[in-house]
């Protein structure tokens, strides 16, 4: 399977800091998905991004899918941005792998 | 519109029962994935369905099933269970497959 590699693996940031997070894939994707895990458990939606940059108020991400990573970057953080993000791409159909997550920890 | 639901949201569990999990995709989705999550071995692919057929499996053993409604509804069913399935199941609902995926709650699975 494809192997995804996040990091750092734990951040803590002062509010209204600035962090960018990394994902690292092992093979061609033609799709990728970053997700922020809430703490009830849930996968919340931040991009779906195959390529390119996309930008969604605090949040935007690049993916360079040639060099086969993606980049989440967030701006002035707050402490409800705390909590888990991960990174997934697929491979056959809608069978994706995750990477380990980066656990962020937004301090006020 | 309605989000993907996945009933019940918590299960707790002896070994050796065997235990079913409810799915509900998004309106119009076709496509149904589960997970697996644990501290130790993070998000793990268990199987997808696609249009009530199963389009792919993980590495999980055969007391792992599933199965899909004409309705696209999905239901997991893990028999003979084990300490080590204790663990939050999460399902993906995609409109068509390869596509973006959006997950429900999931379910907080306890074996006691």
């Amino acid at each position: 399977g494809i192997q995804v590699e996040q990091s750092p693996p734990d951040l803590i940031l002062q509010e209204g800091a600035n962090s960018t997070l990394r994902c690292n894939f092992s093979d061609s994707v033609n799709n990728l998905q970053w997700f922020h895990q809430n703490p009830w458990g849930q996968l919340i939606n931040l991009f779906y991004i195959p390529s390119g940059t996309k930008q969604n108020g605090r949040l935007s991400a690049t993916t360079v899918a040639t060099e086969r990573y993606s980049l989440l970057y967030i701006s002035s953080s707050q402490t409800t941005d705390s909590g888990v993000y991960f990174c997934a791409v697929p491979d056959t159909g809608n069978q994706f792998y995750f990477g380990t997550g980066t656990s962020l920890t937004v301090i006020p | 519109k309605a989000g993907v639901t996945q009933t019940p949201r918590y299960l707790i569990k002896t070994r050796g029962q065997q235990v079913t999990l409810s799915c509900s995709p998004i309106s119009g989705h076709r496509s149904v994935s589960w997970y697996q999550q644990t501290p130790g071995q993070g998000l793990q692919f268990l199987f997808e369905y696609f249009s009530e057929t199963q389009r792919n499996k993980g590495n999980f053993p055969g007391r792992f099933s599933g199965r899909q409604f004409s309705n696209s509804r999905s239901e997991m069913n893990v028999s003979t269970l084990e300490l080590g399935d204790s663990a939050l199941y999460l399902c993906a609902s995609s409109l068509g497959s390869p596509g973006e995926a959006f997950f429900g709650q999931g379910t907080r699975l306890t074996v006691v």
